[in-house]
């Protein structure tokens, strides 16, 4: 069974600042992880989506890498923005399978202020 | 990508009833799920609603409470049905778009209270 944890549970940051977002999970068997982000009463964004036989994929001030044999992956946000501020979720497979079934962590709460 | 639309967006409704909820895609997609996120709380899977056949569910939800169509391959129904104020959550629907890998992308939810 699949089982995903985020750290830290909530941020609070200065506008400008560099901040990593941690995500672990149990089963290392995964065809890929998706970081979505999630604005207060919203639906979810997808931010950036990493196939296993990649380490890193970047969108724009976004960053997200892979480790699969440690069962980690790391978003990484520069020079932040007040406009940044929303929970972000981590989200891997369930059980193996590689069609968009996910379990997610319990995200992390950032707030981002000038 | 896909663009998925649900409705309602939001619904208040009394104990002991029904409500059901759409969701619209705009794209023929293979895998179309349904979620629950309670209050405070990450999403859970509630069941992949599979087209021509019944839903299959995650532990811990049946279909006598919530019952799912999927009458093609752009358009699900979810109903919460003989609602409690446990049921007060946002329900979000969900495809799976890819052949090799699968991205997953999220309607923006219904936001469901319970009286």
């Amino acid at each position: 069974k699949q089982e995903v944890t985020q750290i830290p549970a909530a941020l609070s940051v200065p506008e400008g600042e560099n901040l990593v977002l941690n995500c672990s999970f149990t089963d290392s068997a995964i065809y890929n992880l998706q970081w979505f982000r999630q604005d207060p009463g919203k639906g979810l964004t997808s931010l950036l989506l990493i196939q296993s036989s990649q380490r890193e994929q970047t969108s724009g001030r976004l960053n997200a890498s892979l480790d699969k044999s440690s069962g980690r992956s790391t978003l990484y946000i520069a020079a932040s923005q007040p406009g940044d501020s929303a929970t972000y979720l981590c989200a891997a497979p369930l059980g193996g399978t590689s069609y968009g079934k996910l379990t997610f962590g319990q995200g992390t709460i950032l707030t981002v202020h000038p | 990508s896909a663009v998925i639309s649900q409705k309602p967006s939001r619904d208040i409704c009394q104990r002991g009833t029904s409500l059901t909820i759409q969701c619209q895609v705009d794209s023929q997609v293979t895998m179309m799920f349904w979620y629950r996120q309670q209050p405070g709380q990450s999403l859970t899977l509630i069941a992949t609603a599979n087209q021509g056949s019944e839903a299959t569910y995650e532990s811990g939800f049946v279909i006598d409470k919530f019952p799912i169509s999927r009458p093609n391959l752009t358009f699900s129904t979810l109903t919460v049905s003989n609602m409690s104020p446990e049921d007060s959550s946002i329900y979000l629907c969900s495809v799976g778009t890819g052949e090799v890998v699968t991205e997953a992308f999220f309607g923006q939810g219904t936001r469901l209270t319970v009286v």
